[in-house]
């Protein structure tokens, strides 16, 4: 089975800057797809980010963005201009495009923003 | 419709007993997951329906559990004679099967805590 690995349990950042959570994984397959989820306190996972692995260009949504790097099998998210609302448990996850049904996901990072 | 919605939102009972736990996919999703999710994990992939076909379990899905999608639409997720390790969260997820799109919406969860 695939495995996700985020390093960072907990991150914290002031208000306005820029965070970068981690996220690795491992996998012999060439076609996947890689995302981040965000799961604010009490409240249900939302999709922030995807990317697919055919995809040189790395994926941007507003604030968003990721640094994919497939040899190094590295998806990390970058969160521009932090904001209040960014506080919640960050998620990396792995789909398979073959096989894929299931999300593999990572043990989570928790973002704490600092006013 | 506005999500996938999980019914109950928590759920306490008593170790031996029998719950169930209903799920309803956002309108037109023909793929429906259910994962688990402990206190400081990411959600763990327990089965997939595409349609009424249940195509997929996870070796998590213990003889205990049993889940159905008798037409098709909403799904529950049946455990019997609960035990304390089965405190969870347990998440519900659509998907379509059309246009390419490869994420999951996740509904808000059922907690279950097992006395």
């Amino acid at each position: 089975a695939q495995t996700v690995t985020q390093s960072q349990p907990e991150m914290s950042v002031q208000e306005a800057e820029t965070v970068t959570l981690s996220c690795t994984y491992d996998t012999s397959e060439s076609d996947y797809y890689l995302f981040w989820y965000k799961q604010p306190p009490s409240r249900q996972m939302i999709l922030v980010i995807r990317q697919e692995a055919y995809k040189q260009q790395n994926a941007t949504e507003n604030r968003f963005s990721v640094n994919f790097q497939k040899a190094a099998k590295s998806f990390s998210l970058k969160i521009s201009d932090s904001q209040l609302g960014d506080a919640a448990m960050y998620f990396c996850a792995y789909r398979s495009g073959d096989t894929g049904n299931q999300f593999y996901f990572g043990t989570g990072t928790s973002l704490t923003v600092i006013p | 419709d506005t999500g996938v919605s999980q019914d109950p939102r928590h759920k306490i009972t008593k170790r031996g007993q029998n719950v169930t736990f209903r799920c309803d996919p956002i309108s037109e999703h023909n793929r429906l997951y259910w994962y688990r999710q402990t206190l400081g994990q990411g959600p763990e992939f327990l089965t997939y329906f595409q349609n009424e076909a249940q195509l997929e379990k996870s070796r998590l899905l213990s003889d205990r559990f049993s889940a159905e999608r008798p037409k098709g639409s909403f799904s529950t997720l049946e455990i019997q004679r609960t035990e304390q390790g089965d405190s969870a969260m347990y998440l519900c997820a659509s998907s379509p099967n059309w246009g390419g799109s490869h994420e999951q919406y996740f509904g808000p969860g059922t907690r279950l805590t097992v006395t």
